[in-house]
C-alpha cells in the first residue's frame, strides 16, 4: 500500500468555521491532489499539486485553498465551511512524470460534516 | 456534462461466473484508463490500466478491454468471487502538456457477487 495518511479521519464543524484537513505521504512523490466524493457524483478534483509551492484549481476549487509548503505535506483548507461541503475527502499521489499514465494512489479519506 | 459514465448503478453476478463492468466516455483527448474498486470507509485502490495504444490488458482475474472508436472500455472479472462485492469507479486521464491534472471519475458500479 502506498505510504498516505490523511487526518483527522473524521470531523464534524460548524457552518462558518475554518477547517483544515492534511495528506501525508512518505512516498516522495511529486503530484498530490485533493479530490471529493459525493453520493451520484463518483470523486471530482478539487485541487493538485505538481511540487513544493505549485498548486492548480480542479473541477469543484471555489470554497477550498491549499498549501503544499513540505513534499510530504499537502494541506487542503476550508476557509469557512457551509453544509455544501458535507463530503468524504480523499488525498492522492502520483509519482509525477507529468504524464498522464502516472497511476494514482489514494489515502483512505477524511469524513467531513458540516452542520 | 459527464465525461466518463458508468451507466449500471448496481450489478449482481454468481459467485464463479463472469463479471462484466462498462465504462463509455466522451472526452476524445482521454489517453489512459484506469479502474478502481472501492469498500466501504476506504479509499480506492487501483486495479488495472490501460493505454490508448493498447486494445487489451489483463492481470490475473482481470482484464480491461478498450474500444477507441466507440469511446468504450469495459472491466471482465472472471471467476468472480465474494471479496470482489465493491463499489467500482472508471477514471481517465489526459496529457494536457503541462503535467498529470487529475483524473475524471464515473459515477461508479456497485458489483454484487451472489453466493
Amino acid at each position: 500500500d502506498a505510504g498516505i495518511t490523511q487526518s483527522p479521519r473524521h470531523k464534524v464543524t460548524e457552518t462558518g468555521t475554518p477547517v483544515t484537513l492534511r495528506c501525508h505521504q512518505t512516498e516522495n512523490h511529486r503530484y498530490m491532489y485533493w479530490y471529493r466524493q459525493d453520493p451520484g457524483h463518483g470523486l471530482r478534483l478539487i485541487h493538485y499539486s505538481y511540487g513544493v509551492k505549485d498548486t492548480d484549481k480542479g473541477e469543484v476549487s471555489d470554497g477550498y485553498s491549499v498549501s503544499r509548503s513540505k513534499t510530504e505535506d499537502f494541506l487542503l483548507t476550508l476557509e469557512s465551511a457551509t453544509s455544501s461541503q458535507t463530503s468524504v475527502y480523499f488525498c492522492a499521489i502520483s509519482a509525477g512524470t507529468g504524464l498522464s499514465t502516472d497511476t494514482q494512489y489514494f489515502g483512505p479519506g477524511t469524513r467531513l460534516t458540516v452542520l | 456534462d459527464q465525461q466518463v459514465k458508468q451507466n449500471s448503478p448496481s450489478l449482481s453476478v454468481q459467485e464463479g461466473r463472469i463479471s462484466i463492468l462498462n465504462c463509455d466516455y466522451t472526452n476524445s483527448m482521454f489517453d489512459y484508463f484506469l479502474w478502481y474498486k472501492k469498500y466501504p470507509a476506504e479509499g480506492p485502490t487501483f486495479l488495472i490500466s490501460i493505454s490508448s495504444i493498447k486494445d487489451k490488458n489483463e492481470d490475473g482475474r482481470f482484464t480491461v478491454f478498450l474500444n477507441k472508436s466507440a469511446k468504450h472500455l469495459s472491466l471482465h472479472i472472471v471467476p468472480s468471487q465474494p471479496g470482489d462485492s465493491a463499489v467500482y469507479f472508471c477514471a481517465a486521464s489526459a496529457y494536457s502538456g503541462g503535467g498529470a491534472d487529475g483524473l475524471t471519475f464515473g459515477k461508479g458500479t456497485h458489483l454484487i457477487i451472489q453466493p
